[in-house]
């Protein structure tokens, strides 16, 4: 079946300092990709659509300044946590779908992220 | 807007069937999954149906949809202790839109 690869799985950092998440689909290509928060306990949460070659739209309440999303080719979106805070540590996934229709949306690994 | 709503836990014995109900909010839902977490692990696709069918059975999975009272269930046959994890029920209007997940449910299986 169809693989997402995130990067990393985890990531220790420092408040302030800056953290890249990568979400790639090994085998297939996804015009959109979607990035999610899930905070303990609780279930995921939308953050925002990437697309392909245009700007991420983003959800109400996400500041897209400081969750800087990029989406440059059909198999790559790069999620930025800018000036992190212990406020963001959290559990970051990324899901993508093929290009044709009616297909599954397939999720990566996931990225524990800890700011301290 | 979208809601999808699942109790929060479940215990069964082992080789018991679990049954996990999923409600919806939005009968435009094309797409209807099933996802399971293991503890600090990513979302595993366990199954979807599409909204036009009634029932998909795959192996121990059995996932069954009443589109008219918007409520899907996922059973699971002769429960293993592997099973233990959140089973997260989503729903999507097509596809190429974000999945909205329900807060998920806990099954703990006993042995």
């Amino acid at each position: 079946g169809a693989v997402v690869s995130q990067h990393p799985s985890r990531v220790i950092c420092k408040s302030g300092t800056s953290v890249k998440i990568e979400c790639r689909s090994l085998d297939f290509q996804a015009t959109t990709m979607f990035w999610y928060r899930q905070f303990p306990k609780q279930s995921l949460m939308l953050m925002a659509t990437s697309n392909e070659g245009s700007k991420a739209t983003y959800e109400q309440g996400v500041e897209k300044d400081k969750f800087l999303i990029n989406h440059a080719s059909l198999t790559l979106s790069t999620l930025t946590v800018t000036s992190a805070h212990p406020e963001d540590s959290s559990f970051y996934i990324c899901s993508a779908r093929e290009l044709k229709a009616n297909t599954e949306a397939f999720f990566g690994q996931g990225t524990r992220l800890t700011v301290v | 807007g979208e809601d999808v709503e699942q109790s929060l836990f479940l215990s069964v014995r082992e080789g018991d069937s679990s049954v996990i109900n999923c409600t919806y909010t939005d009968s435009s839902s094309t797409y209807l999954y099933w996802y399971k977490q293991e503890p600090g692990a990513g979302l595993q696709l366990l199954t979807y149906i599409f909204s036009n069918m009634d029932m998909k059975q795959d192996q121990r999975l059995t996932v069954l949809l009443n589109k008219k009272d918007k409520h899907l269930s996922l059973r699971i046959a002769d429960t293993q202790t592997g099973d233990s994890a959140i089973y997260f029920c989503a729903e999507a209007l097509s596809g190429n839109t974000p999945l909205v997940f329900g807060k998920g449910t806990r099954l703990s299986v006993i042995a």
